[in-house]
């Protein structure tokens, strides 16, 4: 069964540090895609990025950055130079191969951020 | 501006009443789905669909029931079967019903039962 678990609950870092939001997966497809989203005070979330599962590559996005490591089922995130605005619940997700027919997104319990001045 | 909405905001209802939540997109997306969120909790899948009248059961389907007459719309009802409805729904939608693809949120409707 595909699972993600995200062991921290909350983080509380102070702004300008650098802070890892860890991630690891469970599946047993060979072909799948993981996700982050962030869902603000305001609930709605938002789609930060998407990796499939042959591509290990690490991503960085401004401040944002991405390390996607098969070996040991994690895809962890890192925002380098926080700042306040980052405070958020994140959530890590994952999806089986686009050829199933009945793919879904299972979402891990997420991990609330909160920046502090 | 495309999007997915999602009415009300807010919803209050007595117990042993039905309610219905709309969600509405307008991205020419295909597959829509219904997510419950507790606090502190991920998101659950209660119903999705990848075309017109055509819809599967999430993992907690109990005490819901979805309609999709329209590409653009799927409603939610929370009927009175639901023994614990007090949560935040959102709604998605993707461009297929595919792991390829993000799903893209609407902004949620909290449901309090009083």
């Amino acid at each position: 069964a595909q699972k993600v678990t995200q062991a921290q609950t909350e983080i509380s870092v102070v702004e300008k540090e650098d802070v890892t939001l860890d991630c690891v997966y469970e599946t047993r497809d060979t072909t799948y895609y993981l996700f982050w989203y962030k869902q603000p005070p305001s609930g709605e979330l938002v789609f930060l990025i998407r990796r499939n599962s042959f591509d290990e590559q690490n991503e960085i996005s401004g401040r944002y950055s991405w390390n996607f490591q098969k070996s040991t089922s994690s895809f962890n995130f890192t925002i380098t130079a926080s700042q306040v605005v980052d405070s958020a619940v994140y959530f890590c997700a994952l999806s089986e191969s686009a050829y199933s027919s009945a793919s879904k997104i299972i979402f891990g319990s997420g991990t609330r951020l909160s920046i502090r001045p | 501006d495309g999007g997915i909405t999602q009415s009300p905001k807010y919803l209050f209802r007595k117990e042993g009443q039905n309610v219905t939540l709309s969600c509405e997109q307008n991205l020419n997306h295909d597959a829509m789905y219904w997510y419950r969120q507790d606090p502190g909790q991920g998101l659950r899948l209660i119903y999705y669909s990848q075309i017109v009248n055509d819809f599967q059961k999430g993992d907690i389907a109990e005490g819901y029931s979805v309609s999709r007459e329209k590409k653009e719309s799927f409603p939610l009802t929370v009927t009175s079967a639901q023994k614990n409805p007090t949560a935040f729904y959102l709604c998605a939608s993707s461009l297929r019903e595919s792991g390829s693809n993000e799903q893209f949120f609407g902004p949620g409707t909290r449901l309090t039962v009083l």
